[in-house]
C-alpha cells in the first residue's frame, strides 16, 4: 500500500536552515504536502507542490520534489523559533478530494 | 471566517462506553475526512465524505467505529465500546473540492479511554 517516510527529529540552531526529508511510494501522487502542528493545535498547510513541478519556494520556505526518487523535501530558511513544531508529509492519490497518506512527522526543535 | 470546529475539545471516558464526536465543516466544502493521530504515530486515515456519494469506510479500524454525516455538513463520529487503545486525537478535515485538495483541518478532539 501507500507509504510516506520522514525522519522523527531534527534539531537546528535558531538562524540556520533546516532541511525536512521525506519518501513516498506512490507514483500517482498528484499533489504532495507539507503540514505543521504546533503544540495542542491542529494541521496547518504549509504549502504544497504539484507533480509536475520540481522546485516551489514561497518566502523562507522551498520545496524541492525529486519524482524519480519519490523523494519530497522542505528547506526553511534562517530557522525561528517559532518554527519549532511536527511537520507532516502527505501524498494524495491520483485524483483530487482523496483522502491524504501522512508520514509520521518530523519534530523540528529550534535551539536559541 | 470559521474555520472546522470540533467538539468537544477533550473527552475522558471509562473502557466500554460509547462517544460520539462532532465535527463542523468549512460552510460550502463538499468534502469531509475524519484522521486519527496516535502517539507517536502519523495520521490515519479513518473515513471520507465527498457530496452524496457513499462514504469511503475502508480506514475504520473495527466495526465499533461509524460516522455520519447528515445534510452535507455536520458529521459525528461515533465510537461504541471504546477500548484504551482506541485512545488517540481525532481530528477532522474539510476541503472544498477543489483540485489542489487542500484540505483544513480542526483542532481535534482528544480521546482518553482510562
Amino acid at each position: 500500500g501507500e507509504d510516506v517516510e520522514q525522519s522523527l527529529f531534527l534539531s537546528v540552531r535558531e538562524g540556520d536552515s533546516s532541511v525536512i526529508n521525506c519518501t513516498y511510494t506512490d507514483s500517482s501522487s498528484t499533489y504532495l504536502y507539507w503540514y505543521k502542528q504546533e503544540p495542542g493545535a491542529g494541521l496547518q498547510l504549509l504549502t504544497y507542490i504539484f507533480s509536475n513541478m520540481d522546485m516551489k519556494q514561497d518566502q523562507r520556505l522551498t520545496v524541492l520534489l525529486n519524482k524519480k526518487d519519490k523523494h519530497l523535501s522542505l528547506r526553511i530558511a534562517d530557522t525561528q523559533t517559532g518554527d519549532s513544531a511536527i511537520y507532516f508529509c502527505a501524498e494524495s492519490g491520483a485524483n483530487g478530494n482523496t483522502p491524504l497518506v501522512f508520514g509520521k512527522g518530523t519534530r523540528l526543535s529550534v535551539i536559541a | 471566517g470559521a474555520g472546522v470546529s470540533q467538539s468537544p475539545s477533550n473527552k475522558v471516558t471509562e473502557k466500554g462506553k460509547d462517544v460520539e464526536l462532532r465535527c463542523d465543516p468549512i460552510s460550502g466544502h463538499t468534502a469531509l475526512y475524519w484522521y486519527r493521530q496516535s502517539l507517536g504515530q502519523g495520521l490515519e486515515f479513518l473515513i471520507y465524505f465527498q457530496g452524496n456519494s457513499a462514504p469511503d469506510k475502508s480506514g475504520l479500524p473495527s466495526d465499533r467505529f461509524s460516522a455520519e454525516r447528515t445534510g452535507g455538513s455536520v458529521s459525528t463520529l461515533t465510537i461504541q465500546r471504546t477500548q484504551q487503545e482506541d485512545s488517540a486525537v481525532y481530528l477532522c478535515a474539510s476541503s472544498l473540492n477543489g483540485e489542489d485538495n487542500e484540505q483544513f483541518f480542526g483542532p481535534g478532539t482528544r480521546l482518553t479511554v482510562l
